[in-house]
């Protein structure tokens, strides 16, 4: 079983400042990692995910990963963000197990906020 | 494409009232998942189908709940009879493979809530 803890439930922040949403999780075997965005009254949008190779991972809107396999980390950056950046962020995991069907653990979530 | 479309979009019903809820995933998507958010349990996965079939609903909280995928391009969550702590947001997803590693595709969910 594998778990995910998000560890701020809530980031403000000020236009074009930097973030970083913070992601840890706990599994037995080896997961794949996915970043997903919530908009306000919609669906759940992938921003980005680890499935193998380089660590540093590049997604939609400017955001980027970074898979730390020795701290069971997955932390989401932004170097500069906007104001229709506000949403809440969920990070979520799936095993690799072989027959495995892709069910998805999410955290709690983080919602940011952008200031003007 | 349109993307996974769920109706109804909103719902009120009083408790004890049957209350079915929609789904059509994207077109050649073999993966269907049912998901519940609510703000106490946050996502929690419900049921899974792949090719139509029922694979895994460990996650159905109890048999007041039940799910069909009678073809490809529909499937059904149906609540039967329905209780205030059913109140929830209820996404459908679809993927286009089997293997862990796909995107789901969400809908905008359909947001219940039993009176």
């Amino acid at each position: 079983a594998q778990s995910v803890t998000q560890l701020d439930s809530q980031v403000p922040v000020f236009e074009e400042a930097p973030v970083e949403l913070r992601c840890n999780y706990s599994s037995s075997v080896s997961v794949y990692l996915f970043w997903y965005v919530q908009y306000p009254n919609q669906g759940l949008q992938l921003l980005l995910k680890y499935l193998s190779g380089s660590t540093l991972v590049k997604g939609i809107n400017g955001f980027e990963a970074e898979f730390n396999k020795s701290q069971t980390s997955f932390h989401l950056r932004k170097p500069s963000v906007h104001i229709s950046d506000t949403a809440e962020y969920f990070c979520a995991v799936s095993d690799q197990l072989p027959g495995s069907y892709g069910k998805l653990t999410f955290g709690q979530g983080t919602i940011l906020t952008v200031h003007p | 494409d349109a993307g996974v479309i769920q109706s109804p979009r909103h719902e009120v019903t009083e408790m004890g009232q049957e209350v079915t809820l929609r789904c059509k995933p994207i077109s050649g998507h073999n993966s269907l998942f049912w998901y519940r958010q609510t703000m106490m349990r946050g996502l929690e996965l419900l049921i899974y189908f792949n090719n139509n079939v029922p694979i895994d609903d460990s996650g159905m909280p109890e048999d007041r709940f039940s799910a069909k995928m009678p073809n490809a391009s529909f499937s059904t969550l149906k609540i039967q009879p329905s209780e205030p702590r059913d109140s929830a947001v209820y996404f459908c997803a679809s993927s286009l493979g089997t293997g862990s590693q796909e995107t789901q595709y969400f809908g905008p969910g359909t947001r219940l809530l039993v009176l």
